[in-house]
């Protein structure tokens, strides 16, 4: 099944500051990789996601860039504001397009 | 867009009872859903996927006896945790694909087994 190794596990920035989250996967025919916020206690949030077919893709302060040659993605928020503070995950689907494997997860603190 | 609708939010219940938790896509129609668990500040784990009409898959290390998964309908999955103690106190959530082929999480559901 697909592995998905994600880094750093927990991140502290200052307001204003730039953020990456970087996931790794093993499953090469994967061609969905989401990205989503989980403020405590309350279900995960779509922020963004990008399929095999594009290298990068940008909403605003959120990017995601792919590689797939090194099986790797990564998150980037600009301009990083307190409310960005919460744990990110990143996953990747295992071969079929079926089941979703979530990354551990990084806790980003955005401190004022 | 898709709504997965998950209830109840929190439930605390007594050590040898059993909780059914209920999964429903609104306004969309889900062949398949996913239950998750997550505990405090670790990663969802995939528990078991839920096929409609016929029966779920579970993932290794999960009890298929412990954790029932009812999949009747095209809207309505159900995951029963049966027998519960208080190692299975958790958060449990669901996830279904939407038409758009993203996955989409109901909110989850705070189980306390006291």
């Amino acid at each position: 099944g697909e592995n998905v190794e994600q880094h750093p596990s927990t991140l502290s920035v200052q307001e204003g500051d730039s953020a990456v989250i970087k996931c790794t996967y093993s499953d090469s025919a994967s061609n969905y990789f989401p990205w989503y916020k989980q403020e405590l206690g309350k279900r995960p949030q779509l922020i963004i996601d990008i399929r095999s077919n594009v290298g990068e893709k940008k909403d605003q302060r959120i990017a995601v860039t792919l590689n797939k040659t090194a099986k790797h993605f990564s998150l980037h928020i600009t301009e990083t504001q307190p409310e960005d503070s919460a744990v990110y995950f990143c996953a990747a689907p295992d071969s079929g397009y079926s089941t979703l494997t979530f990354g551990k997860g990084t806790m980003l603190l955005v401190s004022p | 867009g898709a709504v997965v609708s998950q209830h109840p939010s929190r439930v605390i219940c007594k050590s040898g009872t059993s909780v059914k938790i209920e999964c429903r896509s609104l306004d969309f129609q889900a062949t398949t859903m996913f239950w998750y668990r997550q505990f405090p500040k670790k990663s969802l784990m995939l528990m078991a996927t839920s096929n409609e009409g016929s029966k779920a898959t579970y993932e290794q290390g999960v009890e298929k006896d412990k954790f029932l998964i009812n999949h009747a309908s095209l809207t309505l999955s159900t995951l029963t945790v049966t027998s519960a103690h208080p190692e299975d106190s958790s958060f449990y959530i669901c996830s279904a694909r939407d038409n758009a082929g993203g996955y989409t999480f109901g909110s989850g559901t705070r189980l306390t087994v006291v």
